[in-house]
């Protein structure tokens, strides 16, 4: 698979913004993903992003695209406890996705 | 719809043993795909199946097998556990066209003693 990384862990105060990086390898990568994990459940997509954007907005989400330096972002806006989580970073090549080791996110009141 | 769904949920085995975790979609997906994910680690694919009948070799294939004899189901069997198989299991599946969303089972918590 190709290596994605991301930062393990993130702590943000309630109210403030959070952004997790994650970088890839895979430059012909089609399609970019965020996922989220809460505690033990499954994976649920947050969103996705086409590689020929540079931004993508969803409600409390932004996704930023660099291609150049292959870096991805997720900012969430005004976090709320119920984001606290682990988010997962993904690129697809051929048909599989290949994922980061998730970064943790601690809300902090 | 149920989406994606996995039995068992818990499951412990012992060294040597066998078993088959189920996987089943009613979204008419044609790709299903096995994952495991290990702490720090993320989730790393095990097998894969690009439609009924197919299946092809992941990441991380060895001591697993799988079959998909019907489209809605893809199966992952351990022939004979071992104590490095202990992960959580996630089964998931999509179109395989467009933005080819992955969408996940809640996960079956496999221990191997």
């Amino acid at each position: 698979g190709e290596d994605v990384e991301q930062s393990l862990f993130l702590s943000v105060r309630e109210g403030d913004s959070s952004v997790i990086n994650c970088t890839y390898t895979d430059s012909s990568s089609t399609y970019l993903y965020w996922y989220k994990q809460e505690p033990g459940a499954g994976l649920q997509l947050l969103t996705y992003i086409f590689s020929n954007m540079d931004m993508k907005q969803d409600q409390r989400l932004t996704v930023l695209l660099n291609k150049k330096d292959k870096h991805l972002s997720l900012r969430i806006a005004d976090t709320q406890t119920g984001d606290s989580a682990i988010y997962f970073c993904a690129e697809r090549y051929d048909y599989k996705l290949s994922f980061g080791a998730g970064t943790t996110v601690t809300v902090r009141a | 719809n149920a989406g994606v769904t996995q039995t068992p949920k818990f499951r412990v085995l012992k060294t040597g043993q066998s078993m088959t975790l189920l996987c089943a979609q009613d979204m008419n997906h044609e790709y299903m795909y096995w994952y495991r994910q290990d702490p720090g680690m993320g989730l790393r694919l095990i097998h894969y199946s690009v439609g009924e009948g197919t299946t092809a070799k992941g990441e991380v294939p060895d001591g697993y097998n799988v079959s998909r004899l019907k489209k809605q189901n893809f199966l992952l069997g351990l022939e004979s556990a071992a104590p490095s198989q202990t992960s959580v299991y996630f089964c998931a599946s999509s179109y395989g066209e467009g933005s080819d969303t992955q969408y996940f089972g809640p996960g079956t918590r496999l221990t191997v003693l």
